[in-house]
């Protein structure tokens, strides 16, 4: 079965230190995206890649940095400089063909909490 | 710049009710539409979408009618059931080199047996 992949379901992270969230895909996307939600509030994007070795920072990049070597894989690492890291953080990912409408597919998920 | 609305919750009814679920929009240029349901822990399931002005999505008893005039995307169901309690978002894309999908907050939906 095609499909989003992200782990760890759960992860804690303690003071000063940096994690990485896992993003996979099988369905042959050329674009992913990294969002962030928090309660009672939208999705707001992190960062998104349209293509390998490329990515452009999204409204709230601060305290984050992603890497795209594989076209299936887009990892999250959230650094110690991002202050407030507690949140639920959503993968997308989407096709780019021509003509065709840029929905996006979302995995199911990691939350990340601070110790 | 872009923007979508939704009407704010919670919204509370019982089984078998009517929902309208409110979203309107702020866009440069000629948007596509989503709604987008998420479940208790999940991540997000696209539930419909439409591509241009009087297109409507549908999908499990659930229906959008894309209104340019309105610059609206409600959201409606005749015959709620208790497993369609979620979180509702309305998004939109507007395409173009950076174009990403931008979303409402959400509007949470129980339903009562």
């Amino acid at each position: 079965d095609g499909g989003i992949t992200q782990s760890p379901k759960y992860l804690f992270r303690k003071e000063g230190q940096n994690v990485t969230l896992s993003c996979e895909q099988n369905l042959n996307h050329d674009a992913m995206y990294w969002y962030r939600q928090d309660p009672g509030q939208g999705l707001r994007l992190i960062y998104y890649s349209q293509i390998v070795n490329d990515f452009q920072k999204g409204d709230i990049a601060e305290g984050y940095s992603v890497s795209r070597e594989k076209k299936e894989s887009f990892p999250l690492t959230v650094t110690s400089a991002q202050k407030n890291p507690t949140a639920f953080y959503l993968c997308a990912s989407s096709p780019k063909d021509r003509g065709t409408v840029e929905t996006q597919y979302f995995g199911p998920g990691t939350r990340l909490l601070v110790l | 710049g872009n923007s979508v609305t939704q009407m704010e919750g919670p919204v509370t009814l019982s089984e078998e009710a009517f929902l309208t679920i409110n979203c309107t929009y702020t866009a440069t240029g000629y948007p596509s539409l989503f709604w987008y349901v998420q479940y208790p822990g999940e991540g997000l399931q696209l539930l419909l979408k439409a591509t241009k002005a009087d297109d409507k999505g549908s999908n499990k008893g659930f229906e959008a009618t894309y209104r340019k005039e309105t610059t609206s995307f409600h959201l409606e169901k005749g015959s709620v059931q208790v497993s369609d309690s979620a979180v509702y978002f309305c998004a939109l894309f507007v395409g173009g080199s950076q174009g990403n999908l931008i979303f409402g907050k959400g509007t949470k939906l129980s339903v009562k047996p």
